[in-house]
């Protein structure tokens, strides 16, 4: 079964600094794209960064950068100089190439502090 | 433009009362996904449509749950005889092809609260 996993349900991180949330998943795909999610207290998912899987160059997207390790199935978001408007749920998601479903983990809550 | 729409915004329903939850997806986008969140969990997938139609109905998961999508356009999700563990969020998303094709982005609705009491 395909599965994605974060472990961390809740993170803190002050202004400015960096915060790095985990991901991991499990698949015997070779062809697949990563995504991760902010959601906010509104309930709007926005596509924070995506990676392809056959891309070996870890996507970065301003202050959001991947540590993508393919062989250990992991796909972390590093937050640069993080902001307040940061604070979210933040969710990581999985597809596989040519499918249409999204699998989702279980989210971590960024909270950031002035 | 707009985004994807999604009404009501909120809904509480009495137990064994049956809803209807709608998705206005954003303008020529051909497909059109449902997912649940529930609290303290992620999104589950319940359904896509590609056009009028809906290849995989896997994530539904019972038969009192069923969705349409008319026109091409917009999409009703009805939940019959709701029991309270149906309470979630359901969050509605659209992309401008079949997600399969390539790297279409699914943008997201605000989602419709249920509580069911």
């Amino acid at each position: 079964a395909q599965t994605v996993t974060q472990s961390q349900p809740e993170m803190s991180v002050q202004e400015a600094e960096t915060v790095t949330l985990s991901c991991t998943y499990d698949t015997s795909e070779s062809d697949y794209y990563l995504f991760w999610y902010k959601q906010p207290p509104s309930r709007q998912m926005i596509l924070v960064i995506r990676q392809e899987a056959y891309k070996q160059q870890n996507a970065t997207e301003n202050r959001f950068s991947v540590n993508f390790q393919k062989a250990a199935k992991s796909f972390s978001l590093k937050i640069s100089d993080s902001q307040l408007g940061d604070a979210a749920m933040y969710f990581c998601a999985y597809r596989v190439y040519n499918t249409d479903k999204l699998i989702f983990g279980t989210g971590t809550r960024l909270q950031v502090f002035p | 433009g707009a985004g994807v729409s999604q009404s009501p915004s909120n809904k509480v329903t009495e137990k064994g009362k049956d809803v209807e939850l709608r998705c206005d997806p954003i303008s020529g986008h051909t497909a059109l996904y449902w997912y649940r969140q529930s609290l303290g969990q992620g999104l589950e997938f319940l359904i896509y449509f590609q056009g009028n139609s809906a290849p995989d109905k896997s994530g539904l998961p019972s038969d009192r749950f069923s969705a349409e999508r008319t026109g091409g356009s917009v999409s009703t999700l009805t939940i019959q005889r709701t029991q309270q563990e149906d309470s979630a969020v359901y969050l509605c998303a659209s992309s401008l092809a079949q997600s399969g094709a390539g790297p279409y982005e699914q943008y997201f609705g605000p989602g419709t609260r249920l509580t069911v009491t």
